[in-house]
């Protein structure tokens, strides 16, 4: 089975902090992870995907994930929080092998606090 | 380039009503999904389309939930009758079909979030 855990519920960090935002996987083969945030009352917007290559993956919005092979992590990551960046982000994997939807994590509300 | 575009926004109805929501994917975008996000959770796959052709609906609730994409293009989800654990946010999204398990980007309308009473 293909799956993704996000351990924090919740995230708070100060303006002009760097910001990070976890997720672990557990996925079979060659990883494809996600990172989507969604903000109040819109759809999922993505942000960057990891397929192969370099570990680091830039994305839109300033935002980078790590991806760790063992440590099988893809946290998200950010040099300098911004107040609007406060939104509910969810790491998302391949829901099986061969599948093309999407398995979602539980998601994480950052706050950016001014 | 047009987004994903869905309606209505908002819909409240009072259980065992009947219910439908309407998607247009991003033009060109050979696969369709429509997703249940219930409050506090991440979103879960109901169905997914590729052309008009159904690819996955094991987690579609047959009884109640029937979807579908008649002409490959715009998309109906159907709910009858509803239930009160029907309430959540239903999400569509869209993707250029590319390889088997290869995941390509999707990119989500802004839901339609259904209040069963």
């Amino acid at each position: 089975a293909q799956s993704v855990a996000q351990p924090e519920d919740q995230v708070n960090v100060a303006e002009g902090n760097p910001l990070t935002v976890k997720c672990t996987y557990s996925v079979s083969g060659n990883p494809y992870l996600f990172w989507y945030v969604q903000y109040p009352n819109r759809g999922l917007q993505f942000l960057l995907k990891y397929i192969t290559g370099d570990n680091l993956v830039k994305g839109s919005y300033g935002f980078e994930a790590e991806f760790n092979k063992s440590q099988t992590s893809f946290h998200l990551k950010k040099p300098s929080a911004l107040v609007s960046d406060s939104a509910l982000y969810f790491c998302a994997s391949p829901a099986g092998t061969g599948a093309n939807n999407l398995f979602f994590g539980t998601g994480t509300r950052l706050t950016v606090i001014p | 380039e047009a987004g994903v575009a869905q309606s209505p926004r908002y819909k409240i109805i009072e259980k065992r009503q009947s219910v439908a929501f309407w998607c247009n994917p991003i033009s060109g975008h050979a696969t369709l999904y429509w997703y249940q996000q219930i409050l506090g959770q991440g979103p879960k796959l109901l169905i997914q389309f590729q052309n008009n052709g159904v690819v996955d609906d094991s987690q579609l609730p047959k009884d109640r939930f029937s979807a579908e994409r008649l002409k490959g293009v715009d998309s109906t989800l159907k709910i009858q009758p509803a239930k009160l654990e029907d309430s959540a946010v239903y999400l569509c999204a869209s993707s250029l079909p590319g390889l088997a398990g290869r995941a390509d980007t999707q990119y989500f309308g802004p839901g339609t979030r259904l209040t069963v009473l």
